[in-house]
């Protein structure tokens, strides 16, 4: 079985740039959330989803958006992309009550 | 509000036991996890731990909870240089988002 899926898995955007990352779960995963790895810390939460619908935003600013698509699969936007903006973005997706299996990342870079 | 702190920092020599510690703040944690990064790659769930257990085992990994003290550890016997990562706690209520602390990094010795 495929784990969870991410695309691309670098990419490097000028500042005020718009990027959008994807993310496939697992199959049969209703839940899928996103995390910002900044180099040297522990993963922040940004959103959760789950059946389509927001359940949780992290303390991220506007520019930072996502939505859910009916087979589950996520996306990530951020607008007016800004140097502190680089990162490994991290998708999780997770089936009831076990953990949460993460996606290898997409590694971020804005000059 | 809610705060995972963990070391930064453990060496040990292969074939010992490692023993990662984490403390967290939020008393409505519901579920503890123990993750694996590895460089360049992303989060590998090792175990977790429902809040109202004291220990699970898992093979070689040992989880002990001290819900009191809201201390966390993740015991690693017969420590092998591919164990050598940075290994993440992280808490959630009822399953929700993660909440992570910054990671201690092992290094096994040969």
């Amino acid at each position: 079985d495929a784990g969870v899926t991410q695309s691309p898995t670098h990419l490097i955007k000028t500042r005020g740039q718009h990027v959008t990352l994807r993310c496939s779960p697992i199959s049969g995963h209703k839940s899928v959330s996103w995390y910002q790895q900044v180099l040297g810390q522990g993963p922040q939460f940004i959103f959760q989803y789950y059946e389509k619908e927001e359940r949780g935003r992290g303390n991220f600013p506007d520019r930072f958006s996502a939505r859910q698509f009916p087979n589950y699969s996520s996306e990530l936007n951020v607008n007016a992309l800004l140097l502190g903006d680089s990162a490994l973005y991290l998708c999780a997706s997770r089936h009831d009550r076990d953990g949460y299996t993460f996606g290898s990342g997409t590694r971020l870079t804005v000059v | 509000g809610e705060d995972v702190e963990q070391s930064l920092f453990l060496s040990v020599r292969e074939g010992d036991s490692s023993v990662i510690n984490c403390t967290y703040t939020d008393s409505s944690s519901t579920y503890l996890y123990w993750y694996k990064q590895e460089p360049g790659a992303g989060l590998q769930l090792l175990t977790y731990i429902f809040s109202n257990m004291d220990m699970k085992q898992d093979q070689r990994l040992t989880v002990l909870l001290n819900k009191k003290d809201k201390h966390l550890s993740l015991r690693i016997a017969d420590t092998q240089t591919g164990d050598s990562a940075i290994y993440f706690c992280a808490e959630s209520i009822a399953g929700n988002m993660l909440t992570f602390g910054g990671g201690t990094r092992l290094m096994v010795k040969p």
